[in-house]
């Protein structure tokens, strides 16, 4: 079965300190991984992907994560954050032999980050 | 470009209508579409996974003679509440996946549905 967890509800950070929001992922397969924003009352935004190659992932508004195989996780990191940055942060998991790419979603985290 | 729009973004009907959502990619093909469903700080519920051209695919849970879906071309899936209830409102989301094969999911900005 496949299934992302987002250990951290919430997470709060000071302005140009650098954040993480974790999560780590079970599937049956190998995965694509796989992080989202979404702003209030708004759809999700693709931030990056791990597919394959570079365990370090460079995406969107300076964010990274690293794949770790052998701990099963895809932690986002930035080593500033900004205020703008506050915001729901998905983790989701595909399969890699899925068909149909259905993704699997973890529960969210709150990013805070106070100026 | 992977722009994915929804239509209505917002919506407000009485008991017992129904009411149709529609979400389309604006500037590519989608083999398959995705519809969730969103509860205030909770993450996304997929509903049913709709290919072109095929029979929606749906969850467990999922009524599927209440929200009836239609991929009716490569650019534009719809889902349809029937007799609409007020436990029915939510967050609407819909995501795109692009022919090709391609990884990522595109979503669209949602549609808030209230029913009165």
């Amino acid at each position: 079965a496949q299934s992302v967890a987002q250990p951290e509800d919430q997470v709060n950070v000071a302005e140009g300190n650098p954040l993480t929001v974790k999560c780590t992922y079970s599937v049956s397969g190998n995965p694509y991984l796989f992080w989202y924003v979404q702003y209030p009352n708004r759809g999700l935004q693709f931030l990056l992907k791990y597919i394959t190659g570079d365990n370090l992932v460079k995406g969107s508004y300076g964010f990274e994560a690293e794949f770790n195989k052998s701990q099963t996780s895809f932690h986002l990191k930035k080593p500033s954050a900004l205020v703008s940055d506050s915001a729901l942060y998905f983790c989701a998991v595909r399969d890699r032999g899925s068909t149909l790419g259905r993704l699997y979603f973890g529960r969210g985290t709150q990013l805070t980050v106070w100026p | 470009g992977a722009v994915v729009s929804q239509h209505p973004s917002r919506v407000i009907c009485k008991s017992g209508t129904s009411v149709k959502i529609e979400c389309r990619s604006l500037d590519f093909q989608a083999t398959t579409m995705f519809w969730y469903r969103q509860f205030p700080k909770q993450s996304l519920m997929l509903m049913a996974t709709s290919n072109e051209g095929s029979k929606a695919t749906y969850e467990q849970g999922v009524e599927k003679d209440k929200f009836l879906i239609n991929h009716a071309s490569l650019t534009l899936s719809t889902l349809t509440v029937t007799s609409a209830h007020p436990e029915d409102s939510s967050f609407y989301i819909c995501s795109a996946r692009r022919v090709q094969g391609q990884e990522t999911q595109y979503f669209g900005p949602g549609t808030r549905l209230l029913v009165l």
